[in-house]
């Protein structure tokens, strides 16, 4: 148990649509990055937030968007789904940005038809 | 460019010892992790090397050596739970975001 949730576990959408998954963070903690994993492949970086705000975006486009809160909840928002969204994504949480170990949530499973 | 590799699938017997390697190549390095992640699951902090050398952590042991961009995982003792998927990170800091850059991640099947 690492202390950091995701909501829902699982989702199914079809292409089109928006979705928004949820990230509570372990307390104290003030970053947030989230991370896509497609099967059989390596967690690959969103973006991050630090005290409510962008900090870095990895390779996604604009469609992905997020929000971090003041009591250490996040959102990612996906507009437009495609097939290729369909994955796993996985939050992380850390202190300030530079702490040794990022924590991971249990991740949602986003299923895109 | 940012390049991780690491071996796509392993296997080994109970009670064997097991060696995962990774090569990197990434701008901004600042530390390597090795996770544990069970089919479905989240990815566990297994450890974490900054410094070139050897750290040991019970059965897990893993490796360092940032001139040769390169680092590995061991596994001693094999256990049919240890079997799973090593995914080997590196911690890039680069361009003021603190982020992980994850290799592809080895299957490794424990056999008994």
């Amino acid at each position: 148990e690492t202390g950091v949730t995701q909501s829902p576990t699982h989702l199914i959408k079809t292409r089109g649509q928006q979705v928004t998954l949820r990230c509570s963070s372990q307390s104290g903690h003030n970053t947030v990055s989230w991370y896509q994993q497609a099967l059989g492949q390596g967690p690959q970086f969103i973006f991050q937030y630090y005290r409510e705000e962008e900090n870095g975006r990895g390779n996604f486009p604009p469609r992905f968007s997020g929000l971090q809160f003041p009591n250490y909840s996040s959102e990612l928002n996906v507009n437009a789904l495609e097939l290729d969204d369909s994955a796993l994504y996985l939050c992380a949480s850390s202190w300030d940005g530079g702490s040794n170990e990022q924590f991971f949530g249990p991740g949602t499973r986003l299923t895109v038809l | 460019g940012q390049n991780i590799d690491q071996p796509t699938e392993m296997t080994a017997t109970e009670g064997a010892i097991v060696q995962i390697n990774c090569t990197y190549q990434t701008s901004g390095f600042n530390g390597l992790f090795w996770y544990q992640q069970h089919a479905g699951e989240a990815p566990t902090f297994l450890s974490y090397n900054v410094l070139d050398g050897l750290e040991e952590k019970g059965r897990f042991s893993s490796f360092l050596s940032r001139s040769k961009g390169y680092s590995y995982l061991l596994l001693k003792e094999l256990q049919m739970k240890d079997s799973a998927s090593y995914l080997c990170a590196v911690r890039d800091q680069s361009r003021s975001t603190d982020k992980l850059i994850f290799g592809t991640g080895t299957r490794l099947q424990v056999f008994p």
